[in-house]
């Protein structure tokens, strides 16, 4: 049971525009979300994350939005640059309970010259 | 340079083999946290140790155990390898006192094993 889903496995945008990354999730428990970027050959780095009781965080170029009665939330990177050519895993975690961090299985974000 | 240590990198065996995965924390973490990322899976929660003690399990196979020493190490132990186990596996730590909850985790840069 996949509960955490990013059904785009690919994305494509050129340098200077903007990228959104989306992210669905069945759970309801879950209450804290977060994106991570991974580079080749290296492991998931922390991009930022949002709690439940937001609807947007933002940290200079990215910002997150969370629709709790979608269970959806999207990455917004404006402007696009070629370092942000990565996978991005979206996250999700009940804190209060017992369960983990749970990633949906990532999206290859290309960022085009 | 996220300050969590995987060892080894790079490892390859055959079927039937048992490895050990070790893992280094960052400084002052006390919860590590073991996933595994098969060819375009997503990150498959395994096993989390809060100072020594298991708090939480996810899929891990029966085959597979792990642990958490005194000086906060954690070992990844995968026995009687079936091609299938041929992933990534990464460890992560957590600054999280509680040791309930994730929140941000800091990922080693994985383990590779590949099994013949």
């Amino acid at each position: 049971d996949q509960q955490v889903k990013q059904n785009s496995p690919s994305l494509s945008v050129q340098e200077g525009r903007i990228s959104i990354l989306n992210c669905d999730y069945t759970n309801s428990m879950f209450d804290y979300f977060l994106w991570y970027k991974k580079y080749p050959a290296e492991g998931p780095t922390f991009l930022i994350s949002i709690s439940s009781i937001k609807d947007k965080n933002e940290d200079g170029r990215f910002t997150v939005f969370l629709n709790k009665s979608a269970k959806h939330l999207s990455l917004h990177i404006v402007p696009s640059q070629p370092g942000d050519s990565a996978v991005y895993f979206c996250a999700a975690e009940d804190i209060q309970g017992a369960q983990k961090l749970v990633f949906g299985q990532g999206t290859r974000l290309t960022i085009n010259p | 340079d996220s300050g969590v240590t995987q060892t080894p990198k790079h490892l390859i065996t055959a079927t039937g083999q048992r490895v050990t995965l070790r893992c280094s924390p960052r400084s002052g973490d006390l919860s590590v946290y073991w996933y595994q990322q098969s060819l375009d899976q997503g990150l498959q929660f395994l096993i989390q140790y809060y100072n020594g003690e298991e708090r939480a399990k996810g899929n891990i196979l029966e085959r597979f155990s792990a642990q958490q020493f005194p000086d906060l190490h954690s070992e990844l132990n995968l026995s009687s390898l079936e091609l299938g186990d041929s992933a990534l596996y990464f460890c992560a730590s957590s600054m999280r006192t509680s040791g309930v909850g994730t929140g941000e985790l800091f990922f080693g840069e994985g383990s590779r094993l590949t099994v013949l």
